[in-house]
């Protein structure tokens, strides 16, 4: 079973839509959760860390079920420019490691 | 402020050879992250550097990789020698707290081709 899995997608979705994706971890220990989006040939850069409480940034909503060991990360009212790979990626943080695990990630395409 | 830059930004080599790649991290940072990322499969761990030590190097493959980081500054990561299965973006990231909740930056990445 892999650490940490994402449905590959792609979703394609109309502009103003909105999309939900999902990711489970196998490593019942993790403590820190985070969505990162990465463009095309870009690096991947940090969108949000994801809260037992789960957290809101503008049209995004991050959410962490502990005892599902499931993350979850909303879009409401796709823009065009939200269109990338979303990556769920999660530090086991197991004796003083700090290194990220990361699914492979789920492609968004947002059409006009 | 400046990122997290990589050098180069592409390498092609043959099989045997040898490639060095530079990472550079956000000034200040004391934790340095190499990561993978080969064809279909997902971005990898490779170390962890705090400072110019090594303070995790459990996702290193082989003894054909070799990190280094002395003055705890810029890092190298050598390949030697290269094999097919070594393609892949090789990512450098950077982070200014030791902790598991600190953001990771990540660079552009190296694009290896082994040839």
């Amino acid at each position: 079973r892999k650490e940490v899995e994402q449905d590959p997608g792609p979703f394609n979705v109309p502009e103003g839509a909105t999309v939900a994706f999902n990711c489970t971890y196998s490593n019942s220990a993790s403590q820190s959760f985070f969505w990162y989006r990465q463009d095309c040939r870009k690096e991947p850069k940090l969108l949000m860390s994801v809260y037992s409480s789960g957290n809101e940034d503008g049209r995004f909503t991050a959410q962490l079920n502990r005892a599902s060991q499931y993350i979850s990360l909303l879009i409401r009212d796709s823009k065009l420019s939200d269109s990338a790979t979303y990556l769920c990626v999660v530090n086991p943080s197991w004796a003083g490691s700090y290194q990220l695990t990361f699914g492979k990630g789920t492609k968004l395409s947002v059409i006009p | 402020e400046a990122g997290v830059t990589q050098f180069p930004s592409h390498s092609v080599i043959e099989k045997g050879q040898t490639v060095t790649l530079r990472c550079d991290p956000i000034s200040g940072h004391d934790n340095l992250y190499w990561y993978r990322r080969v064809m279909g499969k997902e971005i990898k761990f490779l170390l962890h550097f705090v400072k110019e030590s090594k303070q995790d190097e459990s996702g290193m493959p082989n003894n054909r990789f070799l990190a280094e980081r002395t003055g705890g500054t810029y890092s190298t990561l050598k390949v030697q020698p290269a094999e097919l299965e070594d393609s892949g973006v090789y990512f450098c990231a950077s982070s200014q707290e030791r902790s598991g909740t600190d953001t990771q930056y990540f660079g552009p990445g190296t694009r290896l081709t082994v040839l």
